[in-house]
């Protein structure tokens, strides 16, 4: 059974660092892309980053380019978000999602397991 | 990139058919996924590439696309159906990138 279980949200004030973790079971986790989705209260789903299975390519919505870094360490089946310069706005359940790939390239594909998601706070 | 636009809800009576639909420019050379979120939990895979159901999925959800629009189809809706579902695809660029739509609203009622 695939598992995902994320870890390390909390309550952080603006400015602050964070780092997210998901530790992934019950497939070959360096065989797959990863992501990270999060969803502010109230608000629609919003994809954050993916990074593909040898961690070498990463992918950002525009809006966080530079302050949020995905990672992985496939010898730990984790996948990371470091989330740096918080801010309000960025409080959110964050859910990391593996990815699963439509197309050779996978410039199309779906995300078809998600953790139970970690809630991040970004207040004073 | 394009939005994936959604009406906020749509009502159904139990048995009745609910069908949501999602709209976006780059549909017709898209695939469209489906996700039913229920309160305070995380989002369930319901269709894939458009039509395609995941196993453990009850057969009286559907999904299909044409044109610039995309449906979700529950037959004969029941109670535990009653979530969100968001629709979603991947940016035209080829930068990764994943859209959401803004979430419909089912309620069995």
């Amino acid at each position: 059974e695939v598992q995902l279980v994320e870890s390390g949200g909390g309550l952080v004030q603006p400015g602050g660092s964070l780092r997210l973790s998901c530790v992934a079971s019950g497939f070959t986790f360096g065989s797959y892309w990863m992501a990270w989705v999060r969803q502010a209260p109230g608000k629609r789903l919003e994809w954050v980053a993916n990074i593909n299975q040898g961690g070498s390519e990463q992918y950002y919505v525009d809006s966080l380019k530079g302050r949020f870094i995905i990672s992985r360490d496939n010898a730990e089946n984790s996948l990371f978000l470091q989330m740096n310069s918080l801010r309000a706005g960025d409080t959110a359940i964050y859910y990391c999602a593996r990815i699963y790939c439509s197309s050779p390239s996978c410039y199309d594909y779906y995300l078809d397991h998600w953790g139970q998601g970690s809630l991040v706070t970004v207040s004073s | 990139s394009y939005e994936l636009t959604q009406p906020p809800s749509v009502s159904v009576s139990p048995g009745q058919t609910a069908r949501i639909t999602c709209s976006g420019d780059a549909l017709p050379k898209k695939y469209v996924h489906w996700y039913q979120q229920k309160s305070g939990q995380a989002p369930t895979l319901v269709i894939y590439e458009d039509n395609k159901r995941p196993s453990g999925i009850p057969e009286r959800f559907s999904g299909s696309s044409s044109g610039t629009m995309a449906t979700l189809t529950i037959r004969g809706a029941q109670a535990e159906d009653e979530a969100d579902y968001f629709c979603y695809s991947t940016d035209t660029s080829g930068k990764y990138e994943g859209i959401f739509g803004g979430g419909t609203k089912l309620t069995v009622l």
